[in-house]
């Protein structure tokens, strides 16, 4: 049940580069979500939205940036990557039926 | 951020038997909702709990919420190599639409 797409699945860039990830839902939710899981530490709120501009930090926001120019379409980019933050991406928005959420299927980011 | 704890973090065991993972927290929560996540796939939601002590059940797994509204489990009866998996739980504060998740407990079910 697609609804929510990530691009790309998986990406390797150097340290230092900026890199982009796309989240995608054709659902029309205002709110927008982006996580980061890594062994041991499970989800970690990055950065989400509530509505077209409007964006806040989660728990791990530091070297991150977002943005939502349009309701479908929530952008996170990391300006400078380092190796820290190699770890998957998830974009998640809230579920259709139930209080929860709906996650994308991730991008594997590996920063060398 | 409030903090959920998960346990066991690892869990093997032979097809039909069961298990139990657990989920605790100090923290009070709203609402509490158990994930299922396969290699290279994004968690799929279980299961919601809302109200303290509710009982929840889908097909051979019961979900289960604390009295307290700060703990819940997982109970997977006769377990199949299908259910092989992360479970992840999450918290919903009652001010908050943000969810804080545990760090997961992953499940092998040998056939």
């Amino acid at each position: 049940d697609a609804g929510i797409t990530q691009s790309p699945r998986h990406k390797v860039t150097e340290t230092g580069t900026p890199v982009t990830l796309r989240c995608h839902q054709t659902e029309n939710h205002r709110y927008m979500y982006w996580y980061r899981q890594d062994p041991g530490h499970g989800l970690r709120l990055i950065h989400y939205s509530y509505g077209v501009k409007d964006t806040d930090k989660g728990e791990v926001s530091d070297g991150y940036s977002v943005s939502r120019s349009k309701t479908e379409d929530f952008l996170l980019t990391l300006e400078s990557a380092t190796s820290s933050q190699t770890s998957v991406y998830f974009c998640a928005i809230p579920a259709p039926e139930d209080i929860g959420y709906t996650f994308g299927s991730g991008t594997r980011l590996t920063v060398v | 951020t409030q903090l959920l704890e998960q346990s066991p973090q690892f869990l093997s065991i032979q097809e039909g038997e069961n298990l139990t993972v657990y989920c605790n927290s100090s923290s009070v929560f709203s609402s509490l909702q158990w994930y299922r996540q396969e290699p290279g796939e994004g968690p799929v939601l279980l299961v919601t709990v809302v109200t303290g002590g509710e009982v929840k059940k889908l097909k051979r797994l019961t979900f289960q919420f604390g009295d307290a509204r700060k703990d819940s489990s997982l109970h997977i009866t006769a377990a199949q190599p299908g259910d092989t998996g992360l479970y992840l739980c999450a918290g919903a504060a009652f001010d908050d639409y943000k969810l804080s998740f545990g760090a997961g407990t992953t499940v092998t079910v040998r056939a």
